[in-house]
C-alpha cells in the first residue's frame, strides 16, 4: 500500500505562532484528508484536499498531487489547536481503505 | 445532522470473552470502514464494505475478528476469544461513496482484563 509520512512529528509552539505541517505521500492520490484528533480521542475532519488549496479559518491547506504532498498550515495558533494532526490518503488504484500517517503532535503553550 | 455514532463508548471485557462493537454511520452513506488505534499509535485498518459489493477485509489482524453490516447501514465488528492486545480504540468512518470525505465516529475503548 501507499507510504504516507508526515512531520515533524512533534511541535511545540507559543501561543500566536505559526506552523507548516507536512505529508508525503508515496503514489498517486484520489483522496487526502487532514484530520485533528483532540485530546478525548475524536477525529476532526478539517480539510478534504485531494489538490488544490482551501482555506477555513486559521486554517489552510494546500495539496500539490503531482510533486505527491500536501501541507497544513496554521496561523496564530490557539491552546485548543494542540493534539495530533493526521494527514489520510486513498490510492487512485488498488486499495479501497484511507492510509494514515503516523501524525504531528502538536503542543500549544499560553 | 446526526454523525456517526458507535456504541459502547467504553467496554471492558475479560480475556478470553467475546464482544460486539457497534456503528451507525451517516444516513446514505455507502461506504464504511473500521480502524483501531492503539495507545499512542497511528490507525490501523481493518475493514471495509461498500453498498452491497463483497466487504474487504484485508485488514482483519486474525480470523478472531470478523464483521458484517445489515442492509446497508448498521455494522457490527465482533471480536471473539479476545486477547490482551486487542486492547485499543475501535473507529468507524463512513463516507457517501468510496474516495470521498470520511467521517469518523467518538470511538469504542476496548479494554482487555
Amino acid at each position: 500500500g501507499i507510504q504516507v509520512e508526515q512531520s515533524p512529528p512533534d511541535l511545540i509552539l507559543q501561543e500566536g505562532a505559526n506552523s507548516t505541517l507536512r505529508c508525503n505521500f508515496s503514489d498517486s492520490v484520489n483522496n487526502l484528508q487532514w484530520f485533528h484528533q483532540n485530546p478525548w480521542g475524536q477525529l476532526i475532519n478539517l480539510f478534504y484536499i485531494p489538490s488544490g488549496t482551501k482555506q477555513n479559518g486559521r486554517l489552510s491547506a494546500t495539496t500539490v498531487a503531482t510533486e505527491r504532498y500536501s501541507l497544513l498550515y496554521i496561523s496564530s495558533s490557539q491552546t485548543t489547536d494542540s493534539g495530533v494532526y493526521f494527514c489520510a490518503v486513498g490510492e487512485q488504484t488498488g486499495a479501497n481503505n484511507l492510509f494514515f500517517g503516523t501524525g504531528t503532535r502538536l503542543t500549544v503553550i499560553p | 445532522g446526526a454523525g456517526v455514532s458507535q456504541s459502547p463508548s467504553n467496554k471492558v471485557t475479560e480475556k478470553g470473552k467475546d464482544v460486539e462493537l457497534r456503528c451507525d454511520p451517516i444516513s446514505g452513506h455507502t461506504a464504511l470502514y473500521w480502524y483501531r488505534q492503539s495507545l499512542g499509535q497511528g490507525l490501523e485498518f481493518l475493514i471495509y464494505f461498500q453498498g452491497n459489493s463483497a466487504p474487504d477485509k484485508s485488514g482483519l489482524p486474525s480470523d478472531r475478528f470478523s464483521a458484517e453490516r445489515t442492509g446497508g447501514s448498521v455494522s457490527t465488528l465482533t471480536i471473539q476469544r479476545t486477547q490482551q492486545e486487542d486492547s485499543a480504540v475501535y473507529l468507524c468512518a463512513s463516507s457517501p461513496q468510496r474516495y470521498t470525505e470520511a467521517f469518523f465516529g467518538q470511538g469504542t475503548r476496548l479494554t482487555v482484563v
